[in-house]
Order: C-alpha cells, then sequence, then structure tokens
C-alpha cells in the first residue's frame, strides 16, 4: 500500500533563516505531487505541484520555492523565512490520471520566530 | 476559477443529532466532489468522493453527501453523530483540464464539536 511521508513534524525557525521541507512517497510510481498550506480558517491553500521529476508549477507568488529531484521526493524550501510563513504544510499525492483523488501527508507545523 | 464555500464554520450538536454541512461550489465545467475530515491530531482524511453516477454518495463512518448540481453543492450528512466525529470537515473541489494534475480547491471548513 502507499504511504506518505513528511518531516520534520514540527520546525521552529528564526526569521530570515532558510527553510528545507520533505515530502516521500512510498508504494507507487510517478506521482502527482503537491504542497499546501493550511491556515486556521481559511482551509488549504495549494502552494506548488508537480506531475515529474523537474517539473513544479507554482500556484501562489511567495517566499517559497518546490523541488521535485527524484520521482517519490518532494522538497518545499526557501532562502529566507518571513513570519508570514507560519503555517501547517501538507504534502499530497494523487495517481496521475483523471480523475484523481489526494491523499494527504501527516504535515509540518512551522513556527517563524 | 473555482472556489468552494463553507457556510458553517463551527457547529456544535450533541450526541445522536442529525448532521448536514453546506458546501456550495463555483464553476460552470465538470467537477470532482470530495469531503476530508481531518481528527484532532491525524491525517487529513478522505470522507467520500463524487465523481459521477449516483448523486448520492456513501462514505465511511456512515456519512453521505448528496451532489446537486442545479444548486452547486455538496452537502455532508449523518443521521446520528457520535462524540468520535468531532473533528474538521472540508468540502473541496477538483476541477481542470484533463490530463493535468488536477488541482484541488478547498472550502475554510466547519469545525464540528459534538457533545457527549
Amino acid at each position: 500500500s502507499q504511504t506518505i511521508h513528511q518531516w520534520p513534524a514540527t520546525l521552529v525557525q528564526p526569521v530570515g533563516s532558510p527553510l528545507s521541507l520533505e515530502c516521500t512517497v512510498e508504494g507507487t510510481s510517478n506521482p502527482n505531487l503537491y504542497w499546501y498550506r493550511q491556515a486556521a480558517g481559511r482551509g488549504l491553500q495549494l502552494l506548488f505541484y508537480s506531475v515529474g521529476i523537474g517539473q513544479i508549477s507554482s500556484e501562489v507568488p511567495q517566499n517559497l520555492s518546490a523541488s521535485r529531484p527524484q520521482d517519490r521526493q518532494f522538497i518545499l524550501s526557501s532562502k529566507k523565512l518571513l513570519l508570514s510563513d507560519s503555517g501547517f504544510y501538507l504534502c499530497a499525492w494523487s495517481v496521475a490520471g483523471v480523475p484523481d483523488t489526494q491523499y494527504f501527508g501527516p504535515g509540518t507545523r512551522l513556527t517563524v520566530l | 476559477a473555482q472556489s468552494v464555500s463553507q457556510h458553517n464554520h463551527h457547529v456544535i450538536l450533541s450526541e445522536a443529532a442529525s448532521l448536514e454541512l453546506g458546501c456550495n461550489y463555483s464553476y460552470g465545467g465538470t467537477v470532482n466532489l470530495f469531503w476530508y475530515v481531518q481528527y484532532p491530531g491525524q491525517h487529513l482524511q478522505l470522507l467520500l468522493k463524487y465523481f459521477s453516477g449516483d448523486p448520492l454518495v456513501k462514505g465511511i463512518k456512515g456519512f453521505e453527501a448528496e451532489f446537486i448540481k442545479s444548486k452547486f453543492s455538496f452537502n455532508l450528512r449523518k443521521p446520528s453523530v457520535q462524540w468520535s466525529d468531532t473533528a474538521e470537515y472540508f468540502c473541496a473541489v477538483n476541477a481542470g483540464p484533463s490530463g493535468s494534475a488536477r488541482q484541488l480547491t478547498f472550502g475554510s471548513g466547519t469545525q464540528l464539536t459534538v457533545l457527549p
């Protein structure tokens, strides 16, 4: 069966520091991968999605970037964190095809101080 | 662009009460509809989904949802809630051109609190 991992589970970082959040999927090949941010009372906002290695689409302009160095690895990064980057970050995967259902990881709680 | 509205931000019910959570979406084309649930301290997980066919969809734990195309709605229902149903519920819409990584648009969520 497929599983999705995210780490770290929680992270506290100072403003201006770099960020790297990792997401890996097991048990499937060539998944679509997604990064979301969940803000209290505002649901989930799609940040990036990827349909293959090196293929990244950004949904909103922001201080973050994403990369997909391997088929089942998706990384969310920042060179310099802002206070507004604090939030709960969720990675998700889906089977490539139509229609697809997305399955979510456990998330990373990021606090920028 | 598609959007999803969940008008109830916080619902408080007693055990055995009936539940209906509203979800309306805006998108003129073919949509796939989802309800996700996030129990305290747990992953966001799929409750049920609608792709096509019977507009009344049954999901896990006794939940069901009805797709009413004319009303652009996909309301979630459960005849009798339990304390363990306390969670946050998210409606989501998936639309876009075939073959793309179809993106989910989420509602803002409804926090359900069931009192024992």
